[in-house]
C-alpha cells in the first residue's frame, strides 16, 4: 500500500502557483520523498525528490516540513499543460525498492 | 540521449492467446520495473528486475511473467489472456545507485 496522502482533486489559475500537498507521517528516516505526475494516457515524468532540506530544480520546488511527516510541491507558474494526475511517493532511495503509486492528486489548470 | 522505449506502442490479442512486450532501459540502467495500468484506474506494481534477476514481484498471478536479457532490455509476456488483462503496460528504469526511475510511454493491450 502506499505511504502517503494527497487530495483527490485541486485546482489552480493559470499562471499562479499550484502547490499540491502531502502526507507521510510514517516516513522512515531513510526514505525520499519523490514526486511524478501522469499527463493523460502518457507514462509518468519524474519532477523531483528529496530527503529533509528543500529542493528545486527547473521544473518544481518541493517543501518538506522538519519532521518530514508532510511536503509540498511547488509549481510557481502553473500552465495549462501542468494539468495531469501529481503522485507523492516515499522510497528508500538506494538500490532495492520499486515505486508504490497511490490514486494520486488530479491537478486541474484552469485558464 | 534516449529514454526508456517501449514496444509496441498497441497491441491487440484474443482472449486466451499470448501477449509479449518489450521495454529498452535507458543506457546505463541495470534495473527495469514493470506496471500495469488499467484504464481509470492507478499504476500497479508487476515485476522488478535487475541484472538479470528477478527481484521483486506484484500480486499478480503466475501467467505474468517476464525476464531480463544481458544488455538489460526486458520483455513482459502475460499468457492465456483475459479481457480484464487489457491495460496499459508501463516500463522504468533506474541505475544500480538507486535514485529516480523514469518511464516509457507504454504499450497499450486490448483483450478481444
Amino acid at each position: 500500500d502506499a505511504k502517503t496522502t494527497q487530495p483527490p482533486s485541486m485546482d489552480c489559475a493559470e499562471g499562479r502557483a499550484a502547490n499540491l500537498p502531502c502526507n507521510h507521517s510514517t516516513i522512515s528516516g531513510n526514505e525520499y520523498v519523490y514526486w511524478y505526475r501522469q499527463i493523460h494516457s502518457q507514462g509518468p515524468q519524474y519532477i523531483i525528490h528529496g530527503l529533509k532540506n528543500n529542493e528545486t530544480n527547473e521544473m518544481a520546488s518541493l517543501i518538506i516540513t522538519e519532521d518530514r511527516k508532510s511536503s509540498t510541491l511547488i509549481l510557481p507558474h502553473a500552465t495549462l499543460r501542468d494539468t495531469a494526475v501529481y503522485y507523492c511517493i516515499v522510497r528508500v532511495s538506494n538500490y532495492g525498492q520499486n515505486f508504490v503509486f497511490g490514486p494520486g492528486t488530479r491537478l486541474s489548470v484552469l485558464p | 540521449e534516449a529514454g526508456v522505449t517501449q514496444s509496441p506502442t498497441h497491441l491487440i490479442k484474443t482472449r486466451g492467446q499470448q501477449a509479449t512486450l518489450r521495454c529498452s532501459p535507458i543506457s546505463g540502467h541495470t534495473s527495469v520495473y514493470w506496471y500495469q495500468q488499467a484504464l481509470g484506474l492507478g499504476l500497479q506494481f508487476l515485476l522488478w528486475y535487475d541484472e538479470g534477476e528477478e527481484r521483486n514481484r506484484g500480486n499478480f498471478p503466475p501467467r505474468f511473467s517476464g525476464r531480463q536479457f544481458p544488455n538489460y532490455s526486458s520483455e513482459l509476456n502475460v499468457n492465456a489472456l483475459e479481457l480484464e488483462d487489457s491495460a496499459l503496460y508501463l516500463c522504468a528504469s533506474s541505475n544500480k545507485q538507486g535514485g529516480e526511475a523514469f518511464f516509457g510511454q507504454g504499450t497499450r493491450l486490448t483483450v478481444v
